[in-house]
């Protein structure tokens, strides 16, 4: 069955420092794959959508690369602010079958000033 | 609107009563999502609307969940016979088309007791 995997374990930063968050998945062909970030009682937000023709995407400090070949996504957050401290979830979306899109756990990141 | 609108925010049922959960996507927005996300998980697809068509429910837990889109906009998850497993966030999310981040709403937390 398709499976994603998330860091688990908490994410801890010092501010400043450059936040790498992992996303695997199997049993997967996504066309596309998002990442949101997700705070405390708040519905997740659209951070960034990489296609699988892209190798990498940025947008302002955050930078995503999508490897088909390992099946995995790496999501960086540069210049780290205790501001970014949040649930961060990756989300492929299935190359047929339409829309449906399946998210991971999340990974909970913090950065300490 | 300007997002993603859910009402209501908080429910509390007795188990076995039937609930309601709306939701009122961004205009415009073609294709319509619900997900279910237990406390410290991330969001589980329920269903997926484009327009007024349900294209996919697989994820819908059991024949007492159903969900409507009659005129290609507000949608309604409606749950009968609540149980306690029934208890979650449950999320909808709007989305222009293919290729394009979700906008989720704020969720309704139900609690079924």
């Amino acid at each position: 069955s398709q499976k994603i995997e998330q860091n688990s374990e908490a994410l801890n930063i010092q501010e400043g420092k450059t936040a790498t968050l992992t996303c695997n998945y199997t049993n997967y062909s996504p066309a596309y794959l998002q990442w949101y970030r997700q705070d405390p009682g708040r519905g997740p937000v659209f951070l960034l959508l990489i296609r699988e023709n892209e190798k990498e995407k940025r947008k302002e400090r955050l930078k995503v690369t999508f490897d088909t070949t390992l099946k995995q996504s790496l999501f960086h957050i540069t210049a780290s602010q205790p501001a970014d401290s949040a649930t961060y979830l990756c989300a492929p979306i299935l190359g047929t079958g339409g829309f449906k899109t399946i998210f991971g756990a999340g990974t909970r990141l913090f950065v300490k000033a | 609107g300007a997002g993603v609108s859910q009402s209501p925010r908080y429910k509390v049922a007795k188990r076995g009563q039937d609930v309601a959960l709306r939701c009122d996507p961004i205009s415009g927005h073609v294709s319509l999502f619900w997900y279910q996300q237990a406390l410290g998980q991330g969001p589980e697809f329920l269903t997926y609307f484009q327009n007024e068509a349900q294209l996919d429910k697989s994820g819908l837990p059991s024949d007492r969940f159903f969900a409507e889109r009659p005129e290609g906009s507000v949608s309604t998850l409606k749950i009968q016979r609540t149980q306690q497993e029934d208890s979650a966030v449950y999320l909808c999310a709007s989305s222009l088309e293919r290729g394009h981040g979700y906008t989720f709403g704020s969720g309704t937390r139900l609690t079924v007791v």
